[in-house]
């Protein structure tokens, strides 16, 4: 069964705090994505990775860094953590192509206080 | 980045067809229509994709109009276990990249 696993479901942290999401997929998939979601928003788009060190800023990059050292995993970084980055956070991977699914993880309810 | 428009919520009951609607008027010629439902505490899941034509798979129909301005899932006999978030995502590409742009999505409630 393919898999997408986040590290954590939960997590509290305090504000300034550096925080880390991992995020691991066993199936070989180039693209990799980390999405925030919010009650009204829906899913925003953080950050993606196309290949290893490889990445590319999404539509809400602000406050975040990400780093793919290896295919298999995509981290996400909060530099600062900040009240406002209290969310759920999404992984997915997919190979590259307009047909291919993403597949999802779990999500991490991150609350930041 | 091509947006898409769907209603917040609809409401079916058990055993009837649902038809889910999405808008997408900006979408361009390279863009494909995904649809991903979400259940209550897991991540989203993938339905169903096209590009022009109608689809089927065992899951749901997809419905694209011609002008490829709108496009609607159709889930035939609705279930309780469909109660989900619905999203219509275009895949766009960026960069040499296929990235999926999310809407807001409809939340499906089924009637027993």
């Amino acid at each position: 069964d393919v898999k997408v696993t986040q590290s954590s479901r939960y997590l509290v942290k305090r504000t300034g705090e550096k925080v880390f999401l991992e995020c691991v997929q066993d199936m070989d998939h180039e693209n990799m994505f980390w999405y925030r979601q919010d009650p009204g928003l829906g899913l925003r788009l953080i950050y993606f990775s196309y290949d290893v060190k490889m990445k590319e800023k999404g539509d809400i990059p602000e406050g975040y860094s990400v780093s793919r050292e290896k295919k298999e995993r995509f981290s996400l970084i909060l530099e600062s953590a900040s009240t406002n980055q209290t969310s759920m956070y999404l992984c997915a991977s997919s190979s590259p192509g307009p047909t291919n699914e993403a597949f999802f993880g779990q999500g991490t309810r991150l609350t930041v206080v | 980045d091509a947006k898409t428009t769907q209603p917040n919520s609809m409401e079916s009951n058990e055993e009837e067809p649902v038809h889910l609607p999405c808008n997408h008027s900006t979408i361009s010629g390279t863009d494909y229509i995904h649809w991903y439902r979400q259940l209550p505490s897991q991540g989203p899941e993938y339905v169903i994709h096209g590009l022009t034509s109608n689809v089927n798979n065992r899951m749901a129909s997809l419905a694209i109009a011609e002008d490829r301005k709108s496009s609607t899932l159709i889930l035939h006999r609705a279930t309780l276990r469909d109660a989900a978030v619905y999203y219509c995502i275009l895949r766009s590409i960026t960069s040499g990249t296929y990235k999926y742009i999310f809407g807001t999505g409809t939340r499906l409630k089924v009637l027993a």
